[in-house]
């Protein structure tokens, strides 16, 4: 069966400071991945999406970057945060086979400081 | 371009009672129509979906909901209201075909009150 694993649950992190958050599906191949983030209070911004290896969408301009070095791994990165950055951070997949559901990890609370 | 809107960021209800969720959404192709649950510091987890067929769907913990094209909405209903269903409930929209977004609305918040 498939299963998506993100990680860390929980960040603290001071202003200026890097960021990577990992996201990895096991049990399928060739997913769409996305990025979401929630702020507090409010509903989903989808970040970026990839559609394979090397390829990334940006949906909105911002201090993040995404990376997809391997066909099941998305990366979700940043060189300097700032506090708007705070929030929780879901990764999600899908492909055709799940018949356009989207499954989603269980976040990460990122708190800048 | 898509889009969804849920009217009222938070709705209560009583327990037992009715709970009714709007959705409407904005899409220049065939859509496939979803709500999702959120509780507490966790995922998104499916509810139901539309993708063709017919168009009232229903889906888990007695959720359902029906696809109107004319009115270009997709409300969510339960016939009564339990504790457990306190949470976010968010309505999304995708192209139909695999389309690559994948668009939700801002969420509204359920409290159930006892």
């Amino acid at each position: 069966s498939q299963t998506i694993h993100q990680w860390p649950a929980t960040l603290v992190q001071p202003v200026g400071s890097p960021l990577s958050l990992e996201c990895t599906v096991e049990g399928t191949s060739n997913p769409n991945l996305y990025w979401y983030r929630q702020a507090a209070g409010r509903g989903l911004q989808l970040l970026f999406y990839s559609v394979g290896i090397g390829q990334i969408s940006s949906e909105v301009p911002q201090n993040l970057s995404a990376s997809r070095p391997q066909d099941r791994q998305f990366i979700l990165s940043s060189k300097k945060l700032l506090l708007s950055d705070s929030g929780f951070y879901l990764c999600a997949w899908r492909t055709s086979a799940t018949n356009e559901k989207l499954f989603f990890g269980s976040g990460t609370q990122l708190s800048v400081l | 371009a898509q889009s969804v809107t849920q009217l009222g960021s938070h709705v209560s209800v009583s327990e037992g009672a009715l709970v009714l969720l709007r959705c409407n959404y904005s899409s220049s192709v065939p859509p496939y129509l979803f709500w999702y649950v959120q509780y507490p510091n966790q995922g998104l987890q499916l509810l139901l979906k539309y993708t063709t067929g017919a168009t009232l769907v229903k889906g888990i913990n007695g959720f359902e909901a029906e696809f109107k094209k004319s009115e270009t909405s997709f409300h969510l209903t339960k016939p009564s209201a339990h504790m457990s269903d306190a949470a976010e409930y968010f309505c999304a929209v995708s192209e139909a075909n695999y389309g690559q977004n994948f668009v939700f609305g801002p969420g509204t918040r359920l409290s159930v009150l006892p």
